[in-house]
C-alpha cells in the first residue's frame, strides 16, 4: 500500500530546543494532518492542511504542505516538556480512497 | 476532548473469545473509521463506515467485523481472538469525507488485553 516517510524516528531535546520533523512520500496527496499521541491516548489533532505551499501555525507549531504535494513538515518552536509524546504525520491521497494514510510517528524527548 | 467517544476504556479478556467495542462519534459527523495500534506500532487502518454503510476496508482480519447503527454509532466485534490481538483500537469521525478535506478525530481508545 501507500506509504509516508515520516523522520527522524525518534528525537532528544533539550528544553527550549526548536524541533522540526517531515514526512514525505513518492504520491500526491490532497491533505495533510499532524497529530500528537500521549501514551496510552488517542491522538489529537494538532494541525490540517488542504493546499499546496499552505503554511499553518497553532501556537508554538506550524506545519506546511509542500508545493509538490509530497510532502509536509512540522515543526515547534521553544519546546516544553508537555511537547513529549508521539507526533503522526498523515495524509489523504490524491484521487485514491478517501482513507488517510499514517506514518509511522515522531517520538520526542524534552529533557528539562 | 476530541467529542468521539469510546467504550470501554480497557479489556481484558481470554484466547478464544469475542468482545465488542462500541464507539460513539462526534456530534453530526456521519464518518466513522476504526484503527488498530499495536505496542510501538503505528496506526493501522481497519474499516470505514458512512451513515450506515461500509466505504471503505483495510488490513482488517476475516475475525474481525463491524457495523454502523442508525444512530451512527459504531461497534467492532472481535471474535476467536488471539494474543497478538492485543493493542490500542481507536475510532474516529469525520464530518467532511468525500469533500477533499479529509479531518479525522480520533476517541480516546479501548485498549485490549488477550491472555
Amino acid at each position: 500500500g501507500q506509504q509516508l516517510n515520516q523522520s527522524p524516528q525518534s528525537m532528544f531535546i533539550q528544553e527550549g530546543e526548536d524541533v522540526s520533523m517531515n514526512c514525505t512520500s513518492s504520491s500526491i496527496f490532497n491533505t495533510w494532518l499532524w497529530y500528537k499521541q500521549d501514551p496510552g491516548e488517542g491522538p489529537v489533532l494538532l494541525i490540517a492542511l488542504y493546499k499546496a505551499g499552505e503554511l499553518t501555525s497553532n501556537g508554538r507549531l506550524t506545519a506546511q504542505f509542500g508545493i509538490t504535494r509530497k510532502d509536509s513538515f512540522l515543526n515547534i518552536s521553544a519546546s516544553i516538556p508537555s511537547d513529549v509524546g508521539i507526533y503522526f504525520c498523515a495524509g489523504q491521497l490524491e484521487g485514491g480512497s478517501e482513507k488517510l494514510v499514517f506514518g509511522k510517528g515522531t517520538k520526542l524527548t524534552v529533557n528539562p | 476532548d476530541s467529542g468521539v467517544t469510546q467504550t470501554p476504556k480497557h479489556l481484558i479478556t481470554a484466547t478464544g473469545q469475542r468482545v465488542t467495542l462500541r464507539c460513539s462519534p462526534r456530534s453530526g459527523d456521519l464518518s466513522v473509521y476504526w484503527y488498530q495500534q499495536s505496542l510501538d506500532q503505528g496506526l493501522q487502518f481497519l474499516i470505514q463506515y458512512y451513515n450506515g454503510e461500509e466505504r471503505a476496508k483495510g488490513n482488517i482480519l476475516e475475525r474481525f467485523s463491524a457495523q454502523q447503527f442508525p444512530d451512527l454509532h459504531s461497534e467492532l466485534n472481535l471474535s476467536s481472538l488471539e494474543l497478538g490481538d492485543s493493542a490500542l483500537y481507536f475510532c474516529a469521525s469525520s464530518s467532511n469525507w468525500g469533500s477533499g478535506q479529509e479531518t479525522q478525530y480520533f476517541g480516546p481508545g479501548t485498549r485490549l488485553l488477550v491472555l
